[in-house]
């Protein structure tokens, strides 16, 4: 069964920090793997990566794919009050149906 | 316009009752998901639409019924639930569901309450 694990459950830093959000995968027939950023209801796209060790970056927000050891991270540098959300990471496989196999996600906080 | 709107927001709902969740984009996508999320755990996928035909059906009871109008609209009607499927759902679309189609646009959601 697909497998989607994120860690920390939670974490609260301050503003200013950087922080590294962690997801580990178990996708049968892997084809990509994304990360949202859940605020209040509505999951807002961050980033799809589908090849090993190239970083995508958004501004203070980059991440990388690991294909062999099966993880992916997010960082976030210059961590501000407006990156509080949970973030979720989602594994697709390639059955042809988009279906994203979700983590628990990672609850950020950041204080002022 | 790259939003996926939904309707209503909030919901509650009796046992007995029969209500529709609906779900509107207008970015050309032809395929549209349902799913739902429990209160701090992750969305779980529920129906697929592609072409406006139902093309994955999670398991999911049959107090839960879908329907797609056409092209940009997406229903989820519901019937005789029971207080655990209080939760979030979520509509959301996408190009197609083909490769490099996985950017899901996700609406703000409708919160349930089955009393």
């Amino acid at each position: 069964e697909d497998k989607v694990v994120q860690s920390p459950l939670s974490l609260v830093v301050h503003e200013g920090d950087t922080v590294t959000l962690n997801c580990s995968y178990e996708v049968t027939n892997f084809r990509s793997l994304l990360w949202y950023k859940q605020e209040k209801k509505a999951p807002t796209f961050l980033f799809m990566l589908t090849s090993s060790g190239i970083e995508k970056k958004s501004g203070r927000l980059s991440s990388i794919l690991d294909k062999k050891e099966l993880f992916s991270i997010l960082n976030i540098t210059a961590t501000q009050t407006g990156d509080s959300a949970v973030y979720l990471c989602a594994g697709v496989d390639q059955t042809g149906a988009n279906n994203l196999f979700f983590g628990t996600g990672t609850r950020l906080t950041v204080i002022p | 316009d790259t939003e996926v709107t939904q309707t209503p927001k909030h919901l509650v709902m009796g046992m007995t009752n029969k209500k529709s969740l609906k779900c509107e984009q207008h970015m050309g996508h032809r395929a549209m998901y349902w799913y739902k999320q429990k209160a701090k755990k992750p969305p779980e996928l529920m129906f697929v639409y592609s072409y406006e035909k139902l093309s994955i059906n999670e398991s999911v009871p049959s107090r839960f019924s879908p329907e797609c109008p056409n092209s940009s609209l997406l229903n989820l009607h519901l019937h005789a639930l029971q207080p655990e499927d209080s939760a979030l759902y979520l509509c959301a679309s996408s190009p197609t569901w083909d490769r490099g189609s996985e950017k899901l646009f996700f609406g703000s959601g409708t919160q349930l309450s089955v009393l």
